[in-house]
């Protein structure tokens, strides 16, 4: 099974800044990563998959890189609606496909 | 557009069942599979299984063998998925989410949520 380990746990910052949050696989899942945003008491919503690729309706400002083993997922300045808790997920092998722990954002 | 709406909250004893559904609407039902995630409470997501909507082929998370049944009904546009032998950390919100046979393991849409609660 793929471990996914996000860090870190919890970032701190004020709308307008940048965000970066990383995902380490505990091996290779070529770029079959995918990246969700979740808000209190709401469904999980898709935002990257395969590494890069915006879903449907994700706004510019959310992009995502990496391959191999690490990844990262970048807001390029923070809108009042971004904070909330990120996961990363990895398709390359399965079962089970794995979810990261969670990086929460929070406003500073 | 395309829905998925899931049956309402349960309220269960340990050692029962129980089912959730997920109505789809907006496309169509059988170009796609069915995953099941769930989220304890003030935890992360867990991947349950996957179901296909086209020939109904199942892969169950391994932990899970033996107690889950994830079924659909293309009548319906509906896919369900049965719990059974019920623990306290079965308490959860279980979600169903849309999985693109284009894309397998992208959950591009998901339900609100179900949450099931497991207590004596």
């Amino acid at each position: 099974e793929i471990v996914l380990t996000q860090s870190p746990a919890t970032l701190s910052l004020s709308p307008g800044e940048r965000a970066t949050l990383s995902c380490r696989a505990s091996q290779s899942v070529s770029s079959f990563l995918a990246w969700y945003q979740q808000k209190p008491g709401q469904a999980p919503r898709l935002l990257i998959y395969d590494a890069s690729d915006r879903a449907t309706g994700i706004p510019a400002r959310f992009s995502g890189s990496g391959s191999g083993t690490d990844f990262t997922l970048t807001i390029s300045s923070l809108e009042p609606e971004d904070f909330a808790v990120y996961y990363c997920q990895q398709r390359s092998n399965w079962p089970p496909y794995t979810f990261g722990q969670g990086t929460k954002l929070e406003i500073k | 557009q395309v829905q998925l709406v899931q049956s309402g909250a349960e309220v269960k004893k340990p050692g029962g069942s129980v089912k959730v559904s997920c109505k789809t609407s907006g496309y169509t039902f059988i170009s796609y599979g069915i995953t099941w995630v769930r989220q304890a409470p003030g935890q992360g997501l867990e991947w349950m299984g996957w179901i296909s909507a086209y020939n109904g082929n199942t892969n169950y998370a391994q932990k899970l063998q033996g107690r889950v049944t994830m079924t659909t009904d293309t009548s319906t546009s509906t896919a369900h998925m049965e719990l059974r032998s019920l623990r306290s950390d079965d308490t959860a919100v279980y979600y169903c989410a849309r999985d693109p046979i284009a894309t397998p393991g992208v959950f591009d849409y998901w339900g609100q949520g179900t949450l099931v609660t497991v207590s004596s």
